[in-house]
């Protein structure tokens, strides 16, 4: 158990729907990450939050949007979802921003769009 | 620029055998190295980290990584291949960049063992 808990653990909804994903990180994590692993892209970065500020994006689609709470829980935002946002999400968290930290993965939210 | 290439996108040992996975990466500054592991359907476990101290990692499970500077790799290795050892394997290098770590995944190698 890394600590990271993500729910839902599964979700399924259809195309144009939004959905929101959930994560929270370990008790003294300060950095939230979020990750889309499918069959076609592999595993991509999206978006970093370090202490509610977001730090840095990679491969995320403007329909999506993130954000990290004051209690240091985030939120990924899906919406107009389409059949190839099929995948698994994942959080993570780590310490800090240095190179050095660890970061630790939540189980997953398996989202399905129909 | 930073990046990580993983050699093989599958690799098959038999039980007992030794296992090899290799990992290259690219890093303007002094990166920190890990090794992920991902079960079917579960999320990624750290097996081991390299952060500039001994070059020689030992993480958990019996694996071992050896940063080499000068070859730019750091491929993991374990002496006898076990049956749960079956996964998805991901190095990884992060550096710090303008205040923000930044993190590259490879693109994975997957571990088949043979009984």
């Amino acid at each position: 158990d890394s600590g990271v808990t993500q729910t839902p653990k599964h979700l399924i909804t259809a195309t144009g729907q939004r959905v929101t994903l959930r994560c929270s990180p370990r008790s003294g994590d300060l950095s939230v990450y979020w990750y889309q692993q499918s069959l076609d892209q592999g595993l991509q970065f999206l978006i970093q939050y370090y202490n509610g500020e977001e730090r840095a994006k990679g491969n995320i689609l403007e329909r999506f949007s993130a954000q990290q709470f004051p209690d240091l829980h985030s939120e990924l935002n899906l919406s107009s979802l389409e059949l190839g946002d099929s995948a698994l999400y994942f959080c993570a968290s780590s310490a800090g921003t240095s190179g050095a930290d660890t970061q630790y993965f939540g189980p997953g939210t398996r989202l399905t769009v129909l | 620029a930073q990046s990580v290439t993983q050699l093989d996108s599958h690799v098959s040992v038999s039980e007992g055998t030794p296992v090899l996975l290799r990992c290259n990466y690219s890093s303007s500054y002094s990166p920190s190295l890990f090794w992920y592991v991902q079960h079917p359907n579960k999320g990624l476990q750290l097996l081991l980290k390299y952060t500039s101290a001994a070059t020689l990692v030992k993480g958990i499970n019996g694996f071992e990584a050896e940063f080499k500077k000068s070859e730019t790799s750091f491929h993991l290795t374990k002496p006898s291949a076990h049956m749960s050892d079956a996964a998805e394997y991901f190095c990884v290098v992060s550096d710090r960049f303008g205040g923000y770590q930044k993190v590259t995944f490879g693109t994975g190698t997957k571990l088949q063992v043979i009984p």
